[in-house]
């Protein structure tokens, strides 16, 4: 079975500066993807970023991007120039990349979680 | 276009008791999940439907279940309710294909006294 590990159950940033969030991963799987989702007090969970296993490069989104290593399992997240508003819980996820057919391949497995605070 | 809706936003519940949860997802979804979130064991995948087929059922008795409806709808109910089933219960749907993202309601919250 897929394992997904977050290390750092809590972190904290200065505005405007830079941090890290780690994340490993178990699977035996060659074709994947992985996720970093937020989740504000509000409760929804908001996809920050997505990477295919198979792209070595890293994805990026404006001030996210990730580091992703694929023979260590290791996926983190850098998010830079934090803001008062990145401050939430952030959960790595994995899925598998088929398992069956259009449908039936959504199942995520989250990580525990890092609760992030960004200091003003 | 509307997020995933989830009514009621908060439950409360006498153990013992069943429940009944609604997911509405977003228009032209066809895929909708269920994941229940704890303070102990995180977030866990409970249920996947597609066209109103259970396509993956994680690791939970068989007092949860669900379906899906012709329009997406999805509901999911937990029957003889017992103190740690206590959560917020989150749907998420997704448009068909193996490179759609999940989107996520804000969940509803139930309190099993």
């Amino acid at each position: 079975a897929q394992t997904v590990t977050q290390s750092q159950p809590e972190m904290s940033v200065q505005e405007a500066e830079t941090v890290t969030l780690s994340c490993t991963y178990d699977t035996s799987e060659s074709d994947y993807y992985l996720f970093w989702y937020k989740q504000p007090p509000s409760r929804q969970m908001i996809l920050v970023i997505r990477q295919e296993a198979y792209k070595q490069q890293n994805a990026t989104e404006n001030r996210f991007s990730v580091n992703f290593q694929k023979a260590a399992k290791s996926f983190s997240l850098k998010i830079s120039d934090s803001q008062l508003g990145d401050a939430a819980m952030y959960f790595c996820a994995y899925r598998r990349a088929n398992s069956g057919g259009i449908g039936s391949n959504y199942k995520l497995t989250f990580g525990k979680g890092t609760l992030l605070t960004v200091n003003p | 276009k509307a997020g995933v809706t989830q009514t009621p936003r908060y439950l409360i519940k006498t153990r013992g008791q069943q429940v009944t949860l609604s997911c509405s997802p977003i228009s032209g979804h066809r895929s909708v999940s269920w994941y229940q979130q704890t303070p102990g064991q995180g977030l866990q995948f409970l249920f996947e439907y597609f066209s109103e087929t259970q396509r993956n059922k994680g690791n939970f008795p068989g007092r949860f279940s669900g379906r899906q409806f012709s329009n997406s709808r999805s509901e999911m109910n937990v029957s003889t309710l017992e103190l740690g089933d206590s959560a917020l219960y989150l749907c998420a749907s997704s448009f068909k294909g193996f490179n759609s993202p999940l989107h996520f309601g804000n969940g509803t919250r139930l309190t099993v006294t």
